[in-house]
């Protein structure tokens, strides 16, 4: 299994402001994935962020929108930019050990 | 993109009470796996099962690749089994792709 945290596990942000979600897990890891769930909605893939690489966003998704750095190969970060209401949402971190993603706790955003 | 389908979208049960979920997905897949977010959000994982059949406790899982659905059956219901149960798939090399989930209410 893989143990995955989270900082900050919730947070309420004014609009137009940034927020930087850490994601760290107890392993290292090739593959780290970032996913947004929106409220009363199921998750949606971000992006994919390898370990030594550019990140590869989902359509959607954009990295003026939603940088992420993956600096070694047990951390993460996302940074939501330039936020508005629409942005409110559960954004979770995950890995891959072998064949099975675990996921962190998510951080609960909401923007005002 | 691969489709991931799954049914009921809801489900009330009264507690002690049986049900099946399904997840059908349109393509071949490296990798299935169900999950339950409980009511405070937090994503547990139930079974990695690509294919065949496996148990834990009350719940239980069939994937036939070869039709491309899943099931997920949990007996004797309890309340704390409410929540939602997703199905996620993925290919080779990718990440998982996520159903929009079963939303169960056990009452007692």
């Amino acid at each position: 299994s893989a143990v995955i945290s989270q900082k900050p596990s919730r947070d309420i942000c004014q609009r137009g402001t940034s927020l930087t979600i850490q994601c760290q897990v107890d392993s290292q890891v090739t593959m780290m994935f970032w996913y947004r769930q929106q409220p009363g909605q199921s998750l949606t893939l971000i992006a994919t962020a390898n370990q030594g690489s550019e990140a590869t966003y989902e359509s959607g998704f954009v990295i003026d929108k939603f940088p992420i750095s993956r600096p070694n190969l047990t951390f993460s970060t996302l940074t939501v930019s330039n936020m508005s209401p629409e942005d409110s949402s559960i954004y979770l971190c995950s890995d891959r050990v072998g064949e099975t993603q675990y996921f962190g706790p998510g951080t609960r955003l909401l923007v005002l | 993109g691969i489709q991931v389908e799954q049914s009921p979208p809801d489900l009330i049960l009264q507690e002690g009470a049986n049900s099946t979920l399904r997840c059908n997905f349109s393509d071949s897949v490296n990798n299935l796996q169900w999950f339950h977010q409980n009511p405070w959000g937090q994503l547990i994982n139930l079974f990695y099962i690509p294919s065949g059949t496996k148990q834990n406790g009350r719940l239980s899982a069939t994937t036939v690749a070869t039709e491309r659905y899943s099931l997920l059956y949990i007996s004797s219901s309890q309340t704390t089994d409410s929540g939602v149960y997703f199905c996620a798939v993925n290919q080779a090399g990718t990440a998982l792709i996520f159903g929009k989930g079963t939303t169960l209410s056990v009452s007692s």
